[in-house]
């Protein structure tokens, strides 16, 4: 079955340092999502991604975040200087585009600043 | 802007016992979805639901949708402890989804 890959599952790093989420998603899938958890809490929406371009974005994807598909099959998510309040479950979600279609979610990357 | 409501927030429930958990969202969409989550993990698709009347069923969970009411409603039957986790509703307009704030459920022998 095909799946959305994230790496890496756990990520530690120094407050004030940059960092690069990495996502693979499933190969004829349109449109990429990255959605934030802060432990326990909702599930909140960074931006979406579509044609090589963000789609949407929420109030939280500030000058400090961007996102790219580099080659085509990644899709990275970059925190430029990271806080204490960006520790949280990065996940990853891709979808077809078209009706009656679900959206795949990868297993997350916990980030935690330090 | 699109708005996802769930209720209720958290959930205990006896073995056996039915309950119905409430997605109320703020604009016409395109899909709505049901999923679960465990602690730690990732979220599971359960349902995708298209248009109005729309009522999926896969064991005890039953979701329906009134695109009208702009809500959604998730039917737990016979609650088994294996159907404790958190269930979250999500609403897609034009490919932008936005999450419920999660109903914790939590079932009990």
């Amino acid at each position: 079955e095909p799946e959305v890959t994230q790496t890496p599952s756990h990520q530690v790093t120094q407050m004030g340092q940059e960092v690069i989420l990495r996502c693979v998603p499933i190969s004829n899938h349109l449109y990429f999502y990255w959605y934030r958890q802060i432990l326990g809490q909702k599930v909140e929406f960074l931006v979406s991604f579509y044609n090589n371009e963000i789609s949407e974005k929420s109030e939280i994807f500030d000058d400090q975040f961007s996102v790219e598909r580099p080659d085509g099959s990644n899709f990275t998510l970059k925190i430029r200087s990271t806080k204490l309040e960006d520790s949280a479950m990065y996940f990853c979600a891709s979808i077809v585009g078209t009706m009656n279609t679900e959206a795949f979610f990868g297993q997350g990357t916990r980030l935690t600043v330090v | 802007e699109l708005k996802v409501e769930q209720n209720p927030l958290f959930l205990s429930m006896q073995e056996g016992k039915n309950y119905t958990i409430y997605c109320n969202y703020s604009t016409t969409s395109d899909r709505l979805y049901w999923y679960r989550q465990d602690p730690g993990k990732s979220l599971e698709s359960l349902f995708v639901l298209l248009s109005n009347g729309a009522v999926k069923q896969e064991g005890r969970l039953m979701a329906s949708l009134d695109t009208k009411a702009r809500l959604s409603t998730l039917h737990i039957t016979a609650a088994v402890h294996d159907l404790s986790a958190t269930y979250f509703c999500a609403v897609d307009r034009d490919n932008d989804m936005r999450f419920g704030a999660g109903t914790r459920l939590t079932v009990k022998p």
